[in-house]
């Protein structure tokens, strides 16, 4: 089974920090995806990576950066934290592109 | 327009009742189907996955595609409390796009 560990559960942040959320998967795949959930607006594309060090802009990445620096870890920064990115992130992993993705189980992020 | 639709619900339904669960879509070019189940505090699992139109069956689970339509459909036979979870439903072209696109999800409920 594919495994995709988000390091971190719940996380509390002050506006203006500098936040970093970490994704690891174990399956050796080559794509990896950044996701928001908020109610009412289903799950939207911050970034993805189809390979080490390449990245690709989602439909929401302002605010955002990423870092894939190995193929397994994926991590997603917010430069300087406010108050409108409190949301679920949701990290995923898929080997190829006509695959299924498979889901962390999240990180709830409140910026207080 | 938003090119996926999803009831959001919530569903509420006796257990042992057979729940359906839809979705529509706008662009045509969509091959890949899929169907997601998110239980609270919890990221999606891959529930069922299918190329095209046709019916696909797996234990309690039928996904069924009309591509002629632009509908897809999850039935679960035989509901119990145990389904109670947010249900997304998920698309892409055929092709190299990474992009899955998403309901917003439906909210059901098996009451025992």
């Amino acid at each position: 089974d594919v495994k995709v560990t988000q390091s971190s559960r719940y996380l509390v942040k002050r506006t203006g920090e500098k936040v970093f959320l970490e994704c690891v998967q174990d399956m050796d795949h080559e794509n990896m995806f950044w996701y928001r959930q908020d109610p009412g607006l289903g799950l939207r594309l911050i970034y993805f990576s189809y390979d080490v060090k390449m990245k690709e802009k989602g439909d929401i990445p302002e605010g955002y950066s990423v870092s894939r620096e190995k193929k397994e870890r994926f991590s997603l920064i917010l430069e300087s934290a406010s108050t409108n990115q409190t949301s679920m992130y949701l990290c995923a992993s898929v080997r190829t592109v006509n695959q299924p993705q498979h889901f962390g189980d999240g990180t709830r992020l409140s910026i207080l | 327009q938003k090119e996926v639709e999803q009831d959001p619900g919530p569903l509420s339904v006796p257990e042992g009742a057979i729940v359906s669960l839809n979705c529509t879509y706008s662009n045509s070019a969509f091959q890949y189907f899929m169907w997601y189940r998110q239980y609270s505090r919890k990221g999606p699992e891959l529930l069922m996955y299918t190329y095209s139109s046709g019916n696909k069956e797996d234990g309690r689970f039928t996904a069924q595609v009309d591509k002629s339509s632009k509908y897809i459909s999850l039935f679960i036979r035989d509901s119990q409390p145990s389904d109670s979870a947010t249900y997304l439903c998920a698309m892409k072209p055929r092709g190299a796009t990474n992009k899955l696109i998403f309901g917003t999800g439906t909210l059901l409920a098996v009451q025992p």
